[in-house]
């Protein structure tokens, strides 16, 4: 059973514009949400994160936002570079007590950046 | 540099052979995971380590073993390889105060199984 789900496989945008990937997940205990990006050839590096107790977490040009109502969350990177082409996960976790960091991954989508 | 790093980078093994995937971090992490990733199905964890000398399963454990002597190094053992798991593995360590949890990855093992 798959408790977080990217269900896009890939997005297709042009240079300049906005880029939303979306997540959704299924386990209520989760209270931690991360984005990693992954380039070819390269593990995946961390992005942005963001708490339960919040709606919303910005870092430069991207922001994540949590529905936890809607157990949803998304990624938005304003505005575009043909440098943010990559594969992007999403992550959950429950924090602290004996989780121990354990993260639960998407299946990742592929963002293609147009010049 | 500091960081995360997996020995070998690739390998192919013929089905029923043992191998040993090494991750060593030199950031004193506490905390050491191995993930696989397959196509359609994102990362996933297969045993993991909160300190020197622990290990627990993961999400798909099963065919594999790991090892922590020393705090510094993950070792993930495949005592007899099969086909189903022909992936692409990588170890992380964490935390790394960028959040709570986004912890450090390798840059992976790419390993085939025929």
């Amino acid at each position: 059973d798959q408790q977080v789900k990217q269900n896009s496989p890939s997005l297709s945008v042009q240079e300049g514009r906005i880029s939303i990937l979306n997540c959704d997940y299924t386990n209520s205990m989760f209270d931690y949400f991360l984005w990693y990006k992954k380039y070819p050839a390269e593990g995946p590096t961390f992005l942005i994160s963001i708490s339960s107790i919040k709606d919303k977490n910005e870092d430069g040009r991207f922001t994540v936002f949590l529905n936890k109502s809607a157990k949803h969350l998304s990624l938005h990177i304003v505005p575009s570079q043909p440098g943010d082409s990559a594969v992007y996960f999403c992550a959950a976790s429950v924090a602290g007590g004996t989780s121990y960091g354990k993260l639960t991954f998407g299946q990742g989508t592929i963002l293609t950046v147009h010049p | 540099n500091a960081g995360v790093t997996q020995t070998p980078k690739f390998r192919v093994l013929k089905t029923g052979q043992s191998m040993t995937l090494l991750c060593a971090q030199d950031m004193n992490h506490e905390y050491m995971y191995w993930y696989r990733q397959d196509p359609g199905m994102g990362l996933r964890l297969i045993h993991y380590s909160v300190g020197e000398g622990t290990t627990a399963k993961g999400e798909v454990p099963d065919g594999y073993n790991v090892s922590r002597l020393k705090k510094q190094n993950f070792l993930l053992g495949l005592e007899s390889a099969a086909p189903s798991q022909t992936s692409v593995y990588f170890c992380a360590s964490g935390p790394t105060g960028q959040g709570t949890w986004g912890y450090t990855f390798g840059s992976g093992t790419r390993l085939t199984v025929v």
